[in-house]
């Protein structure tokens, strides 16, 4: 079975540290995703990697950034956390490029920003 | 662009009731379309997925869903809902080579 994992199911943080969320998948999928989840608003893409030390900017960028220094891992990067990045953080991933191929999501990481 | 609109937020059906959740879709390209289901304090579960094979495409746990192509609509049912089906569920449309968009998700409720 494929398995994505995320650091932490949840997290609580102070305005202004920098916040890292890991990602790792087990099964040699080329491209991740990081979506931010918000009630009412469903899933937003805030950046994704489709190759090793590549990313792209997604829907909602500003004040994330991401590296992808192995294959397998993804982080997210939250600079100077704000109390308007509190949210559910959902990451994905899926074999090759192709929008047909379903993507395998993480169980999310909570986080709280205080 | 690609847009998908699901019609209700909150959708509340009685247990062995039809479940009916709407997923209407935007798309310049022959779409990839997408079901997925997430319980309380889960990740996201693929239900099903339409990839331009059959239009009525059947998925787990006794799901289904119709891609109407006139319609530009791909709604979601279930012919007896069961109070496991209590969940979020998300519509989302792909095409090529781009990331999935996904709608803002219904609550499906079942009511003993």
């Amino acid at each position: 079975d494929v398995k994505v994992t995320q650091s932490s199911r949840y997290l609580v943080k102070r305005t202004g540290e920098k916040v890292f969320l890991e990602c790792v998948q087990d099964m040699d999928h080329e491209n991740m995703f990081w979506y931010r989840q918000d009630p009412g608003l469903g899933l937003r893409l805030i950046y994704f990697s489709y190759d090793v030390k590549m990313k792209e900017k997604g829907d909602i960028p500003e004040g994330y950034s991401v590296s992808r220094e192995k294959k397998e891992r993804f982080s997210l990067i939250l600079e100077s956390a704000s109390t308007n990045q509190t949210s559910m953080y959902l990451c994905a991933s899926t074999p090759i490029a192709g929008g047909h191929n379903e993507q395998f999501f993480g169980p999310g990481t909570r986080l709280t920003v205080l | 662009a690609q847009s998908v609109t699901q019609l209700g937020s909150h959708v509340s059906v009685s247990e062995g009731a039809l479940v009916l959740l709407r997923c209407n879709y935007s798309s310049s390209v022959p779409p990839y379309l997408f079901w997925y289901v997430q319980y309380p304090n889960q990740g996201l579960q693929l239900l099903l997925k339409y990839t331009s094979a059959a239009t009525l495409v059947k998925g787990i746990n006794g799901f289904e869903a119709e891609f109407k192509k006139s319609e530009t609509s791909f709604h979601l049912t279930k012919p007896s809902a069961h109070m496991s089906d209590a969940a979020e569920y998300f519509c989302a449309v792909s095409s090529g080579n781009t990331p999935l968009v996904f709608g803002k998700g219904t609550r499906l409720s079942v009511i003993a």
